[in-house]
């Protein structure tokens, strides 16, 4: 299952806002609202900060969102801070029972 | 607290095999899914298999890289995962996680710190 494609990098500075696609397609993105993301920092295990397309987990900022329109997912942060550069990756179930994780997005704040 | 962790990382001769194991504690542990995923020097995630919980038959599914080569099981009594991998070649060189499936979400919300496997000679 080939994996859902991302930007390899993004950046802004500090107080801006970006946005990570997570294109698929009709088999794994694009089948529901089942997509997560996860902040991937060096030497840290991943930490999930979106699920099922848009909801946060408990402790996760509001600065955080999701969406989805067709084989896209999107990743918005707002207001970005220091702490939020990392490695973005999304997540999709797929149709055929497995999972399958986006190619990842280094995010850079200047 | 709720807790997960691997062991049984290492270096490992190409075509060897290794068992990894993933230890829980904090949560009832037969009601969750477990996952494997790695992480290969400079590269992306990458999800390995899972387990289903036995309330939906405790059942494997594998990614394709590693189907017929690795498979996992859990031990309820032990609240252990093991992720056993066989046919070993460098590129499953990779840092390896267990997470928990969070209840009906899809998605991974407790995680352990991971253990590193290297295949080489």
């Amino acid at each position: 299952h080939s994996a859902p494609t991302q930007p390899a990098s993004v950046s802004a500075s500090p107080g801006q806002s970006i946005t990570i696609s997570c294109t698929g397609t009709g088999s794994d993105v694009g089948s529901g609202n089942l997509v997560s993301w996860y902040l991937k920092l060096p030497d840290k295990a991943p930490k999930v900060i979106i699920y099922e397309v848009k909801k946060r987990p408990s402790g996760v900022p509001y600065r955080f969102s999701g969406s989805r329109s067709g084989t896209t997912a999107s990743l918005t942060i707002s207001g970005l801070r220091a702490e939020d550069e990392g490695d973005y990756y999304c997540c999709s179930y797929t149709s055929r029972g497995t999972w399958v994780f986006g190619d990842g997005t280094k995010l850079t704040v200047l | 607290e709720v807790r997960l962790v691997e062991s049984g990382g290492g270096l490992v001769l190409p075509g060897r095999s290794l068992r990894l194991s993933c230890t829980v504690s904090g949560f009832t542990f037969d009601t969750f899914a477990l996952h494997w995923v790695r992480q290969a020097p400079g590269k992306g995630l990458e999800w390995v298999g899972f387990l289903r919980n036995q309330n939906s038959g405790g059942t494997p599914e594998y990614a394709a890289p590693v189907k017929g080569r690795f498979a996992i099981s859990r031990d309820d009594s032990k609240t252990a995962a093991f992720l056993h991998m066989n046919g070993l070649t460098s590129e499953d060189t990779a840092v390896y996680y267990c997470a928990r499936e969070s209840g009906g979400a899809y998605a991974f919300d407790i995680w352990g710190p991971g253990t590193r496997v290297v295949v080489s000679s």
